[in-house]
């Protein structure tokens, strides 16, 4: 059974950092390409990070680029969020999400991380 | 970027009805489009990619059509699992976007 687990979440101040995680299981982790999806409270879903298997391809949304990095251990079967310069409006859930096989739909998810960017 | 209208942002319906759901791109996507339901407090689930394949496990009384700059999804008897809200997605280019999200809720 595939699962993602989030982790990491939680009240920061503006300007702080934070390291979410994702712990995957039940596939061929190095196989996919991962993606951190974020949904602010009572809001939409917004696409924030995509690596590619081999963490070749990166790309960022611009809303997070330069402060957001991306990055993946393939024998860990974890990937990660490095969040610096945080802003009010990057309290979200954080998602990560699994790409379909050969497109970049998201076939899983996790349950989601919460993070709080507040004084 | 491309632009993505997904209406009507709430639809009120009953169980039993056919209900569809629109999204309109700024420009061609060919068929590089998704269809995920998120539940209150759940992570989004896909339903349909590629614009009309249903993901496995999914009820065939939901399906997708359309390409190019017009898709819909449709319903064709709700059930009472499916009072959610629904997104597109379109995956044609970066960055990756998403419609601004459908409530389907009980009339």
């Amino acid at each position: 059974e595939v699962q993602l687990v989030e982790s990491g979440g939680g009240l920061v101040q503006p300007g702080g950092s934070l390291r979410l995680s994702c712990a995957a299981s039940g596939f061929t982790f190095s196989s996919y390409s991962m993606n951190w999806v974020r949904q602010a409270p009572g809001k939409g879903l917004e696409w924030v990070s995509y690596i590619s298997s081999s963490s070749s391809t990166i790309y960022y949304a611009d809303s997070v680029k330069g402060r957001f990095t991306i990055s993946r251990d393939n024998a860990k079967n974890s990937l990660y969020l490095q969040m610096n310069s945080l802003r009010a409006e990057d309290t979200a859930v954080y998602y990560c999400a699994r790409d379909c096989s050969s497109t970049s739909c998201y076939d899983y998810w996790g349950q989601g991380t919460l993070v709080t960017v507040s004084s | 970027v491309i632009w993505m209208t997904q209406s009507p942002s709430l639809l009120s319906a009953s169980t039993g009805d056919r209900v569809t759901i629109s999204c309109r791109m700024s420009q061609g996507i060919s068929s590089y489009l998704a269809w995920y339901q998120q539940k209150p407090g759940k992570a989004p689930e896909l339903l349909i990619y590629a614009a009309s394949t249903l993901q496995s496990g999914v009820p065939s009384r939901f399906s997708g059509s359309g390409s190019g700059t017009d898709f819909t999804l449709t319903i064709s008897c709700l059930q009472s699992e499916d009072f959610a809200t629904y997104y597109c997605q379109q995956y044609y280019s970066f960055p990756w976007t998403f419609g601004q999200g459908t409530k389907v809720e009980i009339k």
